[in-house]
C-alpha cells in the first residue's frame, strides 16, 4: 500500500469517550503532520512531528494528544472531546519541514456527540 | 496574523466553459501551492510555484504566481465535471507552516 492511509474513515464518540485516529505513510517521508478542517475555516495545523520528534503544538487543548512512534506511524489520542470539535481530521507527511508540499490522507470525519 | 483569501467562494459553471481562481494575501511567501481537494479525500497536491511571474500548466489548468509572490491565479479552459472540488491555495513561508486559503469549491456541471 502506497500514500498516506488514516484509520478510521468515520467516527462518532461521546463527550466521555476515549478513541484513538491513526495515520500511516509509506513514502518514507521524515515529517507528519496533523490538521483540522472544519467547514467555512481554513485548514487549520494541530501538531508537526519531524524524526519522530514533536516540533509543533499549535495551541491545540490537552484532550488531544498526538503520539508518534516512528516516522511512519501517528496517532492522536481523543479524550472528553467537545461537540465544536467535530471536523475532518487530515494527516500529512512530506520529505521534511522544508515546506515541499504536502501528501495528505483522506482523513478521519469526527463527529462529538 | 498571516491571510490567504480566495475568490471566489463558491463557483458553478457549464461544462466546457473556462474560469480563474484568485488567491491573495498583503504576505510575501517563498512559494505558494494549489490543491485540489475532491469529497470524502484529502486535498492532493497540483503544483507548487516558486518565483514571481511565473506560469506552470497542468494540462487544462494554468497557475500564476504574482511577480511580488503575494497572490496566485488559476486558470481552467473547458471545465469538465471531474474539475468539480474544492480548491485550496497555500502559501509557503520557507517551514512548514502554511497558511491555507478558506477554499473555493466549483462544481462543473455536465
Amino acid at each position: 500500500e502506497t500514500g498516506v492511509t488514516q484509520t478510521p474513515r468515520h467516527l462518532v464518540m461521546g463527550m466521555t469517550n476515549k478513541k484513538s485516529l491513526k495515520c500511516e505513510q509509506h513514502l518514507g517521508h521524515n515529517a507528519m503532520y496533523w490538521y483540522k478542517q472544519s467547514a467555512k475555516k481554513p485548514l487549520e495545523l494541530m501538531f508537526v512531528y519531524s524524526l519522530e520528534e514533536r516540533v509543533e503544538n499549535n495551541s491545540v487543548p490537552s484532550r488531544f494528544s498526538p503520539e508518534c512512534p516512528n516516522s511512519s506511524h501517528l496517532f492522536l489520542h481523543l479524550h472528553t472531546l467537545q461537540p465544536e470539535d467535530s471536523a475532518l481530521y487530515l494527516c500529512a507527511s512530506s520529505q521534511d519541514v522544508a515546506g515541499r508540499g504536502y501528501t495528505f490522507g483522506s482523513g478521519t470525519r469526527l463527529t462529538v456527540v | 496574523t498571516q491571510l490567504l483569501e480566495q475568490s471566489p467562494q463558491f463557483l458553478s459553471i457549464q461544462e466546457g466553459e473556462n474560469l480563474t481562481v484568485y488567491c491573495n494575501s498583503s504576505s510575501v511567501f517563498s512559494s505558494l501551492q494549489w490543491y485540489r481537494q475532491e469529497p470524502g479525500e484529502g486535498p492532493v497536491l497540483l503544483v507548487t510555484v516558486v518565483t514571481g511571474g511565473e506560469v506552470k500548466k497542468l494540462k487544462r489548468l494554468t497557475f500564476q504566481f504574482g511577480d511580488a509572490r503575494k497572490d496566485s491565479s488559476l486558470h481552467i479552459t473547458a471545465a469538465q465535471p471531474g474539475d468539480t472540488g474544492l480548491y485550496l491555495c497555500a502559501g509557503v513561508p520557507g517551514t512548514y507552516k502554511y497558511i491555507f486559503g478558506t477554499g473555493t469549491r466549483l462544481k462543473v456541471l455536465a
